[in-house]
């Protein structure tokens, strides 16, 4: 069946470091793949997707660029923010009715 | 607001007593989605409606788990004879079609504790 691996957390990092945050995913055909951002309080919400190999999803700085020769999504900024400290979640859409399959979440603690 | 709505926010409940969990979508949304969150896991699916029907419910646990949706709207999450492994991190989602290309919106949903 279809799946999402992401690193495990937490991740700390000081303000205005690199992020990266590996994704990689199994399924059959050719998925869509998300980031979603859980901020503390609140829901999940999007933050980037692609729909096809190749494309690159951006939003709010973070970048992610869909890699179906090593099917992956990792997540990229170039300069993280206390205010980008949240939990990332990587998904795959490989269906016809949007169901997500999520990855087990990614924190990130962004510190001064 | 126009979100995601989700009640209660907070359940405790004794073990083997019933609860049940309501979302009310975003007006308009045909497509709605539950999910669980449990402590150091993934989000779990559960079930998806399209309208007032069900065509994917594979995700539901065990037959304590039931869930409805009427007028293609509220959607009710019930769970029977509830246990301590049913304490979870209850989110609901909806989505303008089924074919939204991934892009739901979610709750903030509904933590439930099983004492």
């Amino acid at each position: 069946g279809d799946s999402v691996t992401q690193m495990e957390g937490p991740v700390t990092l000081s303000e205005e470091a690199f992020l990266t945050i590996n994704c990689t995913y199994t399924a059959t055909g050719y998925p869509s793949l998300f980031w979603y951002v859980q901020y503390p309080g609140e829901g999940l919400q999007l933050l980037l997707k692609a729909t096809k190999a190749d494309d690159k999803g951006s939003n709010k700085g973070f970048e992610a660029t869909y890699r179906k020769e090593t099917t992956s999504f990792h997540l990229e900024k170039g300069s993280v923010q206390v205010s980008d400290s949240a939990v990332y979640f990587c998904a795959l859409s490989a269906g016809t009715a949007s169901k997500l399959t999520f990855g087990t979440g990614t924190r990130l603690q962004v510190t001064l | 607001g126009a979100g995601v709505s989700q009640s209660p926010s907070n359940k405790v409940t004794e073990k083997g007593k019933d609860v049940e969990l309501r979302c009310d979508p975003i007006s308009g949304h045909t497509a709605l989605y539950w999910y669980r969150q449990s402590l150091g896991q993934g989000l779990e699916f559960l079930i998806y409606f399209q309208g007032n029907s069900a065509p994917d419910k594979s995700g539901l646990p065990s037959d304590r788990f039931s869930a409805e949706r009427t007028g293609g709207s509220v959607s009710t999450l019930t769970i029977q004879r509830t246990q301590q492994e049913d304490s979870a991190v209850y989110l609901c989602a909806s989505s303008p079609t089924s074919r939204g290309h991934g892009e739901l919106f979610f709750g903030e949903g509904s933590r439930l504790t099983v004492l």
